[in-house]
């Protein structure tokens, strides 16, 4: 499973509140994702990186941002959460060259009241 | 851009039953293909992959051909099982997009006894 955590694993929060997931790797991969899955809409790129401090908007990245200050860490902050952030949240690291492989965290089950 | 176009679901099949769930891409370079499975409650694993035309990706009685000329990876697999049961997802990465996955929606596959 290439040694990723994520936590929380379920939180429940506030509308307006924000909010930090993290996720910790333990093998040293340059890449690292945060997804979003939500019905009828399969996985969706939020944020990524590239290394430390080099990061890049997916396709749904309004209303979320990211850090990675050490190789094994990357978080997603939700500035200000919305009901529309109900989600579940998946970070990712991505191995090898053109023959990758990624490998998905245990996923964050969030929900915004 | 890039997309994944994969057939609706759920899919609802009985004990050794064939089982082909169709996905075709659109891609503006070369991808690489994947197919993920997600069991209940879990994170994506990579079930298969390819990475070139007429490469053939093979795991646990699952094949899929990448078909450069029908833009296609269709999943297949001759006897289903019940263990089988989960979420599919087929995804893309292209070359120099630093390892992005493009997903499609999933589709749900139930196998009953």
């Amino acid at each position: 499973d290439a040694g990723i955590t994520q936590s929380p694993r379920h939180k429940v929060t506030e509308t307006g509140t924000p909010v930090t997931l993290r996720c910790h790797q333990t093998e040293n991969h340059r890449y690292m994702y945060w997804y979003r899955q939500d019905p009828g809409h399969g996985l969706r790129l939020i944020h990524y990186s590239y290394g430390v401090k080099d990061t890049d908007k997916g396709e749904v990245s309004d209303g979320y941002s990211v850090s990675r200050s050490k190789t094994e860490d990357f978080l997603l902050t939700l500035e200000s959460a919305t009901s529309s952030q109900t989600s579940v949240y998946f970070c990712a690291i991505s191995v090898g060259g053109q023959n990758t492989e990624a490998f998905f965290g245990q996923g964050t089950r969030l929900t915004v009241v | 851009g890039n997309s994944v176009t994969q057939m609706e679901g759920p899919v609802t099949l009985s004990e050794e039953a064939f089982l082909t769930i169709n996905c075709t891409y659109t891609a503006t370079g070369y991808p690489s293909l994947f197919w993920y499975v997600q069991y209940p409650g879990e994170g994506l694993q990579l079930l298969l992959k390819a990475t070139k035309a007429d490469d053939k990706g093979s795991n646990k009685g699952f094949e899929a051909t990448y078909r450069k000329e029908t833009t296609s990876f269709h999943l297949e697999k001759g006897s289903v099982q019940v263990s089988d049961s989960a979420v599919y997802f087929c995804a893309l990465i292209i070359g120099g997009s630093n390892y992005k996955l493009t997903f499609g929606k999933g589709t749900l596959l139930t196998v009953n006894p």
